[in-house]
């Protein structure tokens, strides 16, 4: 199986901040990668595919990027309502495995 | 406008079996890969199983957690996903999410596994 190591586990920055977080794949997953956003109560959101391609509606400050196999989420300047859990997920190979989650708190 | 409704959850006791149900409509089912993802209390998502379209043979995939004690169908004529578990144990407690390819969720149906 790809496991899928994300890190960190849970982060607390400020209004403003540049903020990343990383899941590194345990094996090449070329970018088979999802994004998920989840907010207390609700149902994850996708917010970029393909480890790198916005998906609909999501604003211009998330983008994603990859280095070798090592993909990151990257809040270019934080914002309250980007207060959430964010998971990855490898689509490469079977069975499909998510990242362990990070939570993102605001300062 | 997309809708995805998912139901069957419940209280269930450990080695019982349950049935969850998955209600869409607003967008092509039948072009989609429906998926089953849970999640336990304050925990992150796990997948859990994966039907492919009829072009794809209605192929079918598992968690390794589970295998054995799940199996995902689908009823194109009805929109409608399925997800069939058995054996149930404690740890099968989670809210069970149907999502079409992971672009579209439901809410969400609750699964509580306990005497």
């Amino acid at each position: 199986d790809i496991q899928m190591t994300q890190s960190p586990s849970s982060m607390s920055a400020s209004l403003g901040d540049r903020v990343t977080i990383t899941c590194q794949a345990s094996q090449d997953i070329g970018n088979n990668l999802i994004w998920f956003q989840q907010k207390p109560g609700k149902s994850p959101r996708p917010m970029i595919y393909y480890a790198t391609n916005l998906a609909n509606g999501v604003p211009s400050r998330f983008s994603g990027s990859r280095s070798g196999s090592d993909y990151s989420l990257t809040i270019s300047s934080l914002e309250s309502e980007d207060m959430a859990d964010y998971h990855c997920l490898q689509y490469k190979q079977y069975p499909l495995t998510f990242g362990s989650g990070t939570k993102l708190e605001i300062k | 406008e997309v809708q995805i409704l998912e139901t069957g959850g419940g209280l269930v006791k450990p080695g019982g079996s349950l049935r969850l149900s998955c209600a869409t409509s607003g967008f092509n089912f039948n072009d989609y890969f429906m998926n089953w993802v849970r999640q336990a209390p304050g925990k992150g998502l796990e997948w859990v199983a994966q039907i492919r379209n009829k072009n794809y043979n209605y192929a079918t995939y598992y968690a390794e957690s589970l295998e054995g004690r799940v199996t995902i169908s689908r009823d194109d004529s009805k929109s409608s996903v399925y997800l069939q578990v058995s054996s149930l144990r404690a740890e099968d407690t989670a809210i069970y999410y149907c999502t079409s390819l992971f672009l579209y969720w439901g809410q969400g149906v609750m699964v509580t596994v306990s005497s």
